[in-house]
Parts: C-alpha cells; sequence; structure tokens
C-alpha cells in the first residue's frame, strides 16, 4: 500500500530555532495535510496544500508540495515552547482515504 | 460550536469485558473513521464509514466493530476485552480528506 516516511523521526531543538520536516512517498499524491499531535488529544490539522508546487503559510508555519508530487516539506520559525508534540504528514490521491506519515517528535530542550 | 466528541477519556477495563467507545460529531459529516494509535506511534485507520448504514474494514485488522445507525453517531464496540486491545483509539470526522479530518481527543483504553 502507499506508504508516507517522515524524517528526521525525532528533533531536539532549542527555542528560538528554525524547524524543518519532510515527508516523501514513492507515489504520487494530489493534496498533502500537516497535523500536530499533543500529548493525549488528536491530531489538529496545521496546513492543507492541494498543488504541485504550492507554498501555504500558517503564521509561523510554511509548508511545500513537492513538485513531483510525491513529497512535502514543514518548517517552522523561531519556535516557541507550545511547538512541543508529533508533527504528522498525511496524503490523498482522490480516494476516500487518507494515508497517515509515520511522525515527527519534536521537543525543545531547555 | 460544530465539534467532535469522544467518551470515556479514560478507560481501564478488565479482561473479557464487553464495551463500547463513543464518538458523535455536530458537523453534518458524511465521513466518519476510527483510528488505533499507541502513545506516540503512527496512526492506524481500522474502520470507516461513508454515511448511514455504510461500514467498512481500515487498513489494521481489529477486533472491534462499528456501527453508523445516525449520521451523526459512529460507536465502537469490542465484545470480549484483551490486553492486545490496550491502545488510544480516535475518532475523525471530514466532509472528504481532501479537506482533511476533524479529530476527537481521543479515548485511552487500559485492559488489565
Amino acid at each position: 500500500g502507499q506508504q508516507l516516511n517522515q524524517s528526521p523521526q525525532s528533533m531536539f531543538i532549542q527555542e528560538g530555532e528554525d524547524v524543518s520536516m519532510n515527508c516523501t512517498s514513492s507515489s504520487i499524491f494530489n493534496t498533502w495535510l500537516w497535523y500536530k499531535q499533543d500529548p493525549g488529544e488528536g491530531p489538529v490539522l496545521l496546513i492543507a496544500l492541494y498543488k504541485a508546487g504550492e507554498l501555504t503559510s500558517n503564521g509561523r508555519l510554511t509548508a511545500q508540495f513537492g513538485i513531483t508530487r510525491k513529497d512535502s516539506f514543514l518548517n517552522i520559525s523561531a519556535s516557541i515552547p507550545s511547538d512541543v508534540g508529533i508533527y504528522f504528514c498525511a496524503a490523498n490521491f482522490g480516494n476516500e482515504k487518507l494515508t497517515f506519515g509515520t511522525g515527527t517528535r519534536l521537543t525543545i530542550i531547555p | 460550536e460544530a465539534d467532535i466528541y469522544q467518551t470515556p477519556r479514560y478507560l481501564v477495563i478488565g479482561t473479557g469485558k464487553k464495551i463500547t467507545l463513543e464518538c458523535s460529531q455536530t458537523m453534518g459529516h458524511d465521513k466518519m473513521y476510527w483510528y488505533q494509535q499507541d502513545p506516540g506511534m503512527e496512526l492506524h485507520l481500522i474502520h470507516y464509514s461513508y454515511g448511514v448504514n455504510s461500514t467498512e474494514k481500515g487498513d489494521l485488522s481489529s477486533e472491534s466493530t462499528v456501527s453508523r445507525i445516525r449520521t451523526e453517531h459512529f460507536p465502537l464496540t469490542l465484545e470480549s476485552a484483551r490486553p492486545s486491545h490496550t491502545s488510544q483509539y480516535l475518532c475523525a470526522s471530514g466532509s472528504g480528506p481532501g479537506y482533511g479530518y476533524t479529530f476527537g481527543s481521543g479515548t485511552r483504553l487500559t485492559v488489565v
């Protein structure tokens, strides 16, 4: 089946640093989504991307839909403590189900 | 306020008991989903529904069952709980995967 590989698996950064993570697949997708999950909660949608090459921002978050349609990137600028959590990419090719990535765990070191 | 609700948030139950995890949404979404997730790990789709009286098994085999008698309600049932069922169960709904899903806060199930 379709698989989304996220990297890195985990990140340890200091407050104020910028963060970059990506999601890759061997399959082509029409929609890419990025979610954040706080401990003990369900994932929350951050950004949705619908067109190859699209670059979309949401505050300090910026995500891009890769030109090949097989990958996507998420950047967080000037990280703050509330950015801690697990970030999941998700993608869809027009069928009814989303495929989710393996997740990137972000930890901020004091 | 439109939202998706899961109850209970936490459940500790003995082996062999029957349990039902509740999920309700007020957004009028036709599509609803159940995911199983071990802490900090991947999301695994176990059931989904595209509307009333429609239910399908997901990518991960599960001993649980679901029903969809009303648009807003999508409960999950385990007839006989076992320790291997210990996990977090997340319910989601959406108008279509291209628009993303809205997730509930989850039920953390522990079977002892």
